[in-house]
């Protein structure tokens, strides 16, 4: 089964810290993995997408890795500031059919 | 650019009632999708569609249904609603299919509370 785990499940960090999120994946075949950013009632917003082929990917403060041989990324915030207070979702595509397979997400709070 | 826009935000349904969730974009994307998100879990694809007049279903269709006359148009039935799917709807679309590394545009979503 095509399965994201995403850790922590939430985080408390303060402002101008830099904080790691994790996503570990088992979904086959692989296409793609996506991060996403979602604030408190609204959509997820696309921060990076990463290609088999690509390990590494910035987005301003925001850098994803993709180590697909262990089916891990991750997601670096530098300098974090009180506006990244949100979801982050991890997104995994397989090149067969139409389906995304998401994460739960990790919750970011960034406290003054 | 509107992008997605979705309606209404938030709505409260009685047990057995029906309605549409609106959806509709200015990017012509021929790809549309609609997706729950329940508290504390991923989301899970609904209903999708390639183009106008082409729609299929996704992981959690039951109780639901779609249509798309147009490109731009992608609405949501519930049909007899059931607590069940109290829950946040999104809308989203991208140019083409997911298995290329192409962006998908959500909308802001709809929040559907079943009583």
């Amino acid at each position: 089964k095509n399965q994201v785990e995403q850790s922590p499940q939430s985080l408390i960090i303060l402002e101008g810290k830099n904080c790691t999120l994790q996503c570990n994946y088992t979904v086959s075949p692989f296409s793609n993995l996506r991060w996403y950013k979602q604030d408190t009632g609204r959509g997820p917003v696309s921060l990076t997408i990463m290609t088999f082929s690509e390990n590494t990917k910035s987005n301003g403060r925001y850098t994803a890795t993709l180590d697909a041989d262990t089916k891990q990324s991750s997601l670096h915030i530098t300098a974090s500031q009180l506006s990244d207070s949100a979801s982050y979702i991890c997104v995994v595509t397989s090149n067969s059919g139409y389906a995304l397979n998401f994460g739960k997400g990790t919750s970011l709070l960034v406290t003054p | 650019n509107a992008g997605v826009t979705q309606t209404p935000k938030f709505h409260i349904l009685k047990i057995g009632q029906s309605m549409t969730l609106q959806c509709t974009q200015d990017m012509n994307h021929n790809y549309m999708y609609w997706y729950r998100q329940d508290p504390g879990m991923g989301l899970k694809l609904i209903y999708y569609s390639v183009g106008a007049g082409i729609t299929d279903k996704g992981e959690v269709p039951n109780g639901y249904n779609v249509s798309r006359s147009t490109t731009e148009d992608f609405p949501l039935r519930l049909e007899l609603a059931a607590p069940s799917q109290t829950s946040v709807y999104f809308c989203a679309s991208s140019s083409s299919g997911v298995g290329g590394a192409n962006v998908l545009t959500f909308g802001a979503g709809s929040r559907l509370t079943v009583l």
